[in-house]
């Protein structure tokens, strides 16, 4: 089946650095990826919707600067944590959106980032 | 490995008919489970969640899930389903670590 891969799965930084996540559809085009966060017991949280060549679109309350969202092409988009902080610590996912037909529509996930800001 | 299984892939059931959709886990430490909808073109929306208590946990739009723990089991239950509630169905289940499992979901039509 279709597989999104999203590296890395952890990673661990200094506060003020900045923080690359990718997320690959590896073997289909996904003209819509997602971004979530996660907390501790709490539920997903989308941050913004990336569409391929153009400018992500974020949820209200997620900062445009701090978290950049580059959709370059079909088969990626990053995610940048700049100037990463503690309370940036948190478990971000991506998901790509596939639309194969009027009503045949499929999300893929890809395993998520674990990231903690010392 | 952790994993999260929704055994159908995809299920048709008729307007005011009952809903069951099957979720099952490895992994014996006490999860913390959830059950997402994803309606076309849009993204995830939390429908509800387990975390301890209660084993049978009543969330939006009318569903309940019952967490099963002798089951590994986490299944989805609407008694009447609506033509809206056509979407494709995550299960999810976490860990202390806030490490997130999904499943490869379930996709719902609904027949008038």
């Amino acid at each position: 089946g279709a597989v999104v891969s999203q590296h890395p799965s952890w990673v661990i930084c200094k506060s003020g650095t900045s923080v690359k996540i990718e997320c690959r559809s590896l073997d289909f085009q996904a003209t819509t990826m997602f971004w979530y966060r996660q907390f501790p017991k709490q539920s997903l949280m989308l941050m913004a919707t990336s569409n391929e060549g153009s400018k992500a679109t974020y949820e209200q309350g997620v900062e445009k600067d701090k978290f950049l969202i580059n959709h370059a092409s079909l088969t990626l988009s990053t995610l940048t944590v700049t100037s990463a902080h503690p309370e940036d610590s948190s478990f971000y996912i991506c998901s790509a959106f596939v639309r194969s037909g009027p009503t045949n529509e499929k999300l893929f996930f890809g395993s998520g980032t674990q990231l903690s800001v010392l | 490995a952790q994993s999260v299984t929704q055994p159908d892939i995809h299920i048709t059931v008729s307007e005011g008919a009952s809903l069951e959709l099957r979720c099952n886990y490895s992994y014996g430490a006490t999860p913390y489970l959830f059950w997402y909808v994803q309606s076309p073109g849009q993204g995830l929306q939390l429908l509800l969640k387990y975390f301890s208590g209660d084993t049978l946990v009543q969330g939006i739009k009318g569903f309940e899930a019952e967490f099963k723990r002798s089951q590994s089991s986490f299944n989805l239950r609407k008694p009447s389903v609506h033509w809206s509630d056509a979407a494709e169905y995550f299960c999810v289940k976490g860990n202390n670590n806030n490490d997130m499992r999904f499943g490869a979901g379930t996709r719902l039509t609904v027949k008038p």
